[in-house]
């Protein structure tokens, strides 16, 4: 059964700060991973897509790189600012059949401070 | 595009009585649409996975007479909470995927339900 860990569940820093948020699973056999951003009581919103054969995806301030060898992933924010704070969702695609299911960790629960 | 509507964004209802969840893909063709749960300060717990026109499936230890799930069209899935209770109040959302961006999948904004 895959599982997925975030480090640390929370983070606090301060404005300004690049940052890394850590998201590992236990099987690498997996289709995609994918990085969203999830404020209070709000659905999700995605941030970055890496497909399996791929290593990194940028998107603006932010960097996320997939090593399926060794079951981790991480997410880059450069140049932190308070509109970031929010909680970071990791989630895993099921490799094989069709219906892809996402497994997610627990979250990072970013605060950035002014 | 790709973009998932969920109905309505926070509902309070009795206990005992039913709420009904819906789930729209505006602009694409949701061939599979996932329902979650979550509860405060945890992840998302896939709940199940239903295909446009066929019975949904269930994760383990999920009631499928309690959470009713509908996908009879392309673009809209329900979800109905039957005889809900308390301990049914928590954080739902909806997710579709289907003919764009491959296996990727698009989320709606989530429905609060509180059971009172």
């Amino acid at each position: 059964k895959q599982e997925v860990t975030q480090i640390p569940a929370a983070l606090s820093v301060p404005e300004g700060e690049n940052l890394v948020l850590n998201c590992s699973f236990t099987d690498s056999a997996i289709y995609n991973l994918q990085w969203f951003r999830q404020d209070p009581g709000k659905g999700l919103t995605s941030l970055l897509l890496i497909q399996s054969s791929q290593r990194e995806q940028t998107s603006g301030r932010l960097n996320a790189s997939l090593d399926k060898s060794s079951g981790r992933s991480t997410l880059y924010i450069a140049a932190s600012q308070p509109g970031d704070s929010a909680t970071y969702l990791c989630a895993v695609y099921k490799s094989g059949g069709s219906n892809y299911k996402l497994t997610f960790g627990k979250g990072t629960l970013l605060t950035v401070n002014p | 595009g790709a973009v998932v509507s969920q109905h309505p964004s926070w509902v309070i209802c009795k206990s005992g009585t039913s709420v009904k969840i819906e789930c729209r893909s505006l602009d694409f063709q949701a061939t599979t649409m996932f329902w979650y749960r979550q509860f405060p300060k945890q992840s998302l717990m896939l709940m199940a996975t239903s295909n446009e026109g066929s019975k949904a499936t269930y994760e383990q230890g999920v009631e499928k007479d309690k959470f009713l799930i509908n996908h009879a069209s392309l673009t809209l899935s329900t979800l109905t909470v039957t005889s809900a209770h308390p301990e049914d109040s928590s954080f739902y959302i909806c997710s579709a995927r289907g003919t764009v961006r491959g296996a990727e999948a698009f989320f709606g904004q989530g429905t609060r339900l509180t059971v009172v």
